[in-house]
């Protein structure tokens, strides 16, 4: 059972668009809530990462928004770049710093 | 910083063979170190979780014997697949973890049983 459900599966933007990813979660218990970033034959890279206490969070072209109540969270990648063409994972740990992923998303940017 | 590495990055080896895999940090001490497996064009999966010195916990479904898991230091984790046949082939990619929450991953080593 998938404690985190992600979405879209894909997208695909215009360089200077704003992909969007979606992320849900049940588990109350979950406390940080981190993005990866993965390109093929790559281990995931840590973008940004948040807490609930905190509704947004930037850093640098990456945007977390986390509405609590709503037990979701998204991912904004502003004025992107084809280079940030790859697969985006989110995921969500509580007290034992386990991480349960989403299904990923892959996002393509069109020159 | 937080740098992790794998070696080998690629194995290819015979079904029935032993393969280790070596994930180390290399600038910070893990007090956890974790092991995924990932699947082509699938998330990634929790194996198992070792802290330095003590014995690995393993997720359901992950076989203990199969998978051996050793946390020699707080700088070196090692997995062995051991008896490995071709459904065992996929990518595996370790991740450790300092005194916070952020977890940084190696850059995987791909496994093909032959």
């Amino acid at each position: 059972q998938q404690q985190v459900k992600q979405s879209p599966q894909s997208l695909i933007v215009q360089k200077g668009g704003i992909p969007i990813i979606n992320c849900a979660y049940e588990n109350t218990a979950f406390d940080y809530f981190p993005w990866y970033q993965q390109f093929p034959g790559k281990g995931p890279a840590l973008l940004i990462a948040i807490r609930p206490d905190v509704s947004e969070k930037k850093e640098g072209r990456f945007t977390i928004s986390f509405n609590k109540s709503a037990k979701q969270f998204s991912l904004h990648i502003m004025d992107s770049q084809p280079g940030d063409s790859a697969t985006y994972f989110c995921a969500a740990s509580g007290y034992d710093y386990k991480l349960s992923f989403g299904a990923g998303t892959t996002v393509t940017v069109r020159a | 910083g937080a740098v992790v590495s794998q070696h080998p990055s690629w194995v290819i080896c015979k079904s029935g063979t032993s393969v280790k895999i070596e994930c180390r940090s290399l600038d910070f001490q893990a007090t956890t170190m974790f092991w995924y497996r990932q699947f082509p064009k699938q998330s990634l999966m929790l194996m198992a979780t070792s802290n330095e010195g003590s014995k690995a916990t393993y997720e359901q479904g992950v076989e203990k014997d199969k998978f051996l898991i050793n946390h020699a230091s707080l700088t070196l984790s090692t997995l062995t697949v051991t008896s490995a046949h071709p459904e065992d082939s996929s990518f595996y990619i370790c991740s450790a973890r300092g005194g916070g929450d952020e977890q940084y991953f190696g850059p995987g080593t791909r496994l093909t049983v032959t």
